[in-house]
């Protein structure tokens, strides 16, 4: 069963700082890693995701820097606002034929001072 | 399009009572799943199902049954409740796994409290 561990469980940053979410798996098999944001009393959404061909993907503030052989990847957020305040996982296949399986990471609660 | 909508959006059971959930999306999406979360566990996988007529145990699928009659609808039952069961419930669905679009699309949760 694929886990993965996510740091920290809770993250202060102030507004325009810089917000750095980790996480790391254990079985290198798997072919697609994405990250999840989810706000208050709603579902969790999508917001970006990496294959392991690339080291790195960018979109808009958000980057995903990913790290093979450490089996390791992380969210940077780049000049972080209050409206970025919600709960980040980090997720991973779940083993075996994925099926859009995913194993999410423990959350990640991220606070962004005005 | 409403995407994936849940309903109940709250309930609270005694334990031992029966209650089912009701996924539906308007998607046309083939595969629909169910998840759990809990404070400090992110979400955990119960079932799933690739397609109508079919379903599959996920991470943690005791004390739950599912069913997807419709290809629109998934159902997720207690049958005995317990106070174990006490969770947000969210269901998602997407596209066949593997096409462009690999993305879980969520509901807004059904908070689920078992006294």
């Amino acid at each position: 069963q694929q886990q993965v561990k996510q740091s920290p469980q809770s993250l202060i940053v102030q507004k325009g700082g810089i917000s750095i979410i980790n996480c790391a798996y254990e079985n290198t098999a798997f072919d697609y890693f994405p990250w999840y944001q989810q706000f208050p009393g709603k579902g969790p959404a999508l917001l970006i995701a990496i294959r392991p061909d690339v080291s790195e993907k960018k979109e808009g503030r958000f980057t995903i820097s990913f790290n093979k052989s450490a089996k390791q990847f992380s969210l940077h957020i780049m000049d972080s606002q209050p409206g970025d305040s919600a709960t980040y996982f980090c997720a991973a296949p779940a083993g075996g034929t994925s099926y859009g399986k995913l194993t999410f990471g423990q959350g990640t609660i991220l606070t962004v001072h005005p | 399009n409403a995407g994936v909508t849940q309903t109940p959006k709250f309930r609270v059971l005694k334990t031992g009572q029966s209650m089912t959930l009701l996924c539906a999306q308007d998607m046309n999406h083939e595969y629909m799943y169910w998840y759990r979360q809990d404070p400090g566990m992110g979400l955990r996988l119960i079932h799933y199902s690739v397609g109508e007529g079919t379903t599959a145990k996920g991470e943690v699928p005791d004390g739950y049954n599912v069913s997807r009659l419709k290809k629109q609808n998934f159902l997720l039952g207690l049958e005995s409740a317990a106070p174990s069961q006490t969770s947000v419930y969210f269901c998602a669905s997407s596209y066949r796994w593997g096409e462009t679009n690999e993305k879980l699309f969520f509901g807004s949760g059904t908070q689920l409290s078992v006294l």
